[in-house]
């Protein structure tokens, strides 16, 4: 697509559930992030894709996140038995690649994430 | 200390004034520095991105970086009210794959 899409858009959701967020990213570009803003805060790096590599995980802030990529393309980042302060902003961003994120990356318009 | 620090603001400045962003970072390894501009609920967009010392122009944007003081500025001329949002400092972590980002500057451009 001409952008990332990301969906939904907003999602309010009783503590305790989980939810899937979805990335499409750019087409043709092979690296895909998650970042995660809450109110007040800088970006929060969660998880990285690149191509059919092991992802790099380091950021996922517990073994309630978890994410994939299918087919090197459409990602979905899950939350299970989510908490009140899971809510944020979540942002996904694609990229040519590693190597030229030196140019910066492409964010989608991201999911509101509400736990009540 | 974070890695990448920003003045939170606001900061406020007549139209057709220059606005002076300023970022420093903690990670003498990092090697790009990008500046994204966020609108309220909107996502960050890139804006400028610059990888060596001194001055990098783009239309009304000038990006400065000096590494010996591990710090990068965002100048913008003749600033309009279609300015005003927040400016997100950003730097690659070094045999990482992701970027530091700063909490953001808001800037306000008053009419």
């Amino acid at each position: 697509g001409a952008g990332v899409s990301q969906s939904p858009s907003n999602k309010v959701t009783e503590k305790g559930k989980d939810v899937e967020l979805r990335c499409d990213p750019i087409s043709g570009h092979t690296a895909l992030y998650w970042y995660r803003q809450s109110l007040g805060q800088g970006l929060e790096f969660l998880i990285y894709f690149q191509g059919n590599s092991a992802p790099d995980k380091s950021g996922l802030p517990s073994d309630r996140f978890s994410a994939e990529r299918t087919g090197g393309s459409v990602s979905t980042l899950t939350i299970q038995r989510t908490q009140q302060e899971d809510s944020a902003v979540y942002l996904c961003a694609s990229s040519l690649d590693r190597r030229t994120v030196s140019g910066g990356y492409t964010f989608g318009s991201g999911t509101r994430l509400t736990v009540v | 200390q974070k890695e990448v620090e920003q003045n939170s603001g606001p900061l406020s400045v007549p139209e057709g004034a220059i606005a002076s962003l300023n970022c420093t970072y903690s990670d003498r390894g990092s090697q790009s520095f990008f500046w994204y501009r966020q609108y309220s609920g909107k996502s960050p967009e890139l804006i400028m991105s610059i990888y060596s010392n001194g001055d990098k122009e783009d239309g009304r944007f000038t990006a400065q970086l000096n590494k010996a003081s591990q710090y990068v500025s965002l100048l913008i001329r003749d600033s309009q009210p279609s300015d005003s949002a927040t400016y997100l400092c950003a730097a690659d972590v070094p045999m990482g794959n992701q970027f530091y980002f700063g909490t953001g500057t808001s800037l306000t451009v008053i009419p």
